[in-house]
This record gives structure tokens, sequence and C-alpha cells, in this order.
């Protein structure tokens, strides 16, 4: 495996259901993100982690919760979401937090019915 | 402040021809100005990068100019192929402390052979 990758790649799921999003990352980096892609919206950053430490949550609603285990890792829980929720859901990494050179795995869509 | 404003949001261009896409930012703190391409079903790919104390960069066909007095900067395809078609985001920084990459909204490019 290279780069940074996503699973699962598609998921469906009722308001009322609990899943994960697993992301994990081969490049050696120090930071992981967790981005929302919506149409016709900019990518929305949610989540930074640097060296395992959340250092960043931009105002996400707490329905979503991450979790770094270490370094190569990363994860979305989803818990009681709603249907606006429904995105493609980004995870990426860089050597450093901050950096602009971000590297991306293809995304979890998400569909929330 | 934080946004970033990117035209046209879609654009069609003939095989051979020459692609431009622009942004505008309002944020004097940015300092790293990378490019995006994201064909369907893959995650956003780091395309090529500027900084603000250059006022064009070149890759092979593509080229960044930026100009910051105006606060804009622009992606130029030359002689653009069939397989350029894909969305292209722009994006800007300020790094260190601030985690956050501002993306535009996205331009859809479409190559007609």
């Amino acid at each position: 495996e290279t780069g940074v990758t996503q699973t699962p790649r598609h998921l469906v799921m009722g308001m009322t259901n609990k899943k994960s999003l697993k992301c994990e990352q081969h490049l050696g980096h120090n930071a992981m993100y967790w981005y929302k892609q919506s149409a016709k919206k900019p990518l929305e950053l949610m989540f930074v982690y640097s060296l395992e430490e959340r250092v960043e949550n931009n105002s996400v609603p707490s329905r979503f919760s991450p979790e770094c285990p270490n370094s190569s890792h990363l994860f979305l829980h989803l818990h009681t979401l709603q249907p606006e929720d429904s995105a493609l859901y980004l995870c990426a990494s860089s050597q450093d937090p901050g950096s602009g050179e971000l590297f991306f795995g293809e995304g979890s869509r998400l569909t929330v019915l | 402040q934080q946004q970033v404003k990117q035209s046209p949001q879609s654009l069609i261009v003939q095989k051979g021809g020459i692609s431009i896409i622009n942004c505008a930012y309002e944020n004097t703190a940015f300092d790293y100005f990378p490019w995006y391409q994201q064909f369907p079903g893959k995650g956003p790919a780091l395309l090529i990068a500027i900084r603000p104390d250059v006022s064009e960069k070149k890759e092979g066909r593509f080229t960044i100019s930026f100009n910051k007095s105006a606060k804009q900067f622009s992606l130029h395809i030359m002689d653009s192929q069939p397989g350029d078609s894909a969305t292209y985001f722009c994006a800007a920084t300020s790094g260190g402390s601030n985690y956050k990459l501002t993306f535009g909204k996205g331009t859809l490019l479409t190559v007609n052979p």
C-alpha cells in the first residue's frame, strides 16, 4: 500500500446508526486531516492531528468524533448523523502541520438516509 | 477574509487551447498558494504551488502567475489535453500554527478532443 488509503469507499447509514471511517497513511507524515467535500462548496477542514494530538477542531458538530491512535492511522466515528452530512469525506496527510502540501486519499462517500 | 474566490466555475476548452483559472484572496498573511487537481472518484492531488516572492512558476504545461499587489493568482494550462479534464482547486495558507488550507470552490475543466 502506498500513499493515503481510506475505507470504506462508500457508506450508507441511517440517522440512528454508528459507523466509522478509517484512514491510513504510508508516507511517514506527522500530520493528518479530515476534510468534508460537498458539491459546489470549498473543501471544509474538520480536524487536524499533529503527532497524534488534535490541534484543530473546526467547529465540527459532536456527532463527528475523530480518533488518532498513532501517526499512521486516523478514524472518524459517526453517530446520529443528519441527511445534510452526506458528502465525500477526505483524509489527508502532510509532512508538517500547516504545510499546504497535502496528500489526499480517495475519500469515503457517505450517504445518510 | 479567509475566503479564496475562484472563477470560472466551469470551463470548456478545445484540445490544444489554453485553459485559464483565476483566484483572488483577501488575507495578506497568506504565503503559500497551491493548486490541486481532482479527477472523478479520486482525491485532490497537489499540482503546482507558488510563494509570493516570485511572480511566476512553470512546471511543464502548467504555469502559475501571481500578482501580489492585486492579491490574485491564476493557473494557465498550455496545450490543454483531454486528460487534463478534471476539477481544479486553488488554495492558500499562511502556514505555521495556522493549519487551515483555504480552498476555492473549484473549476470543472473539460477539454474537448
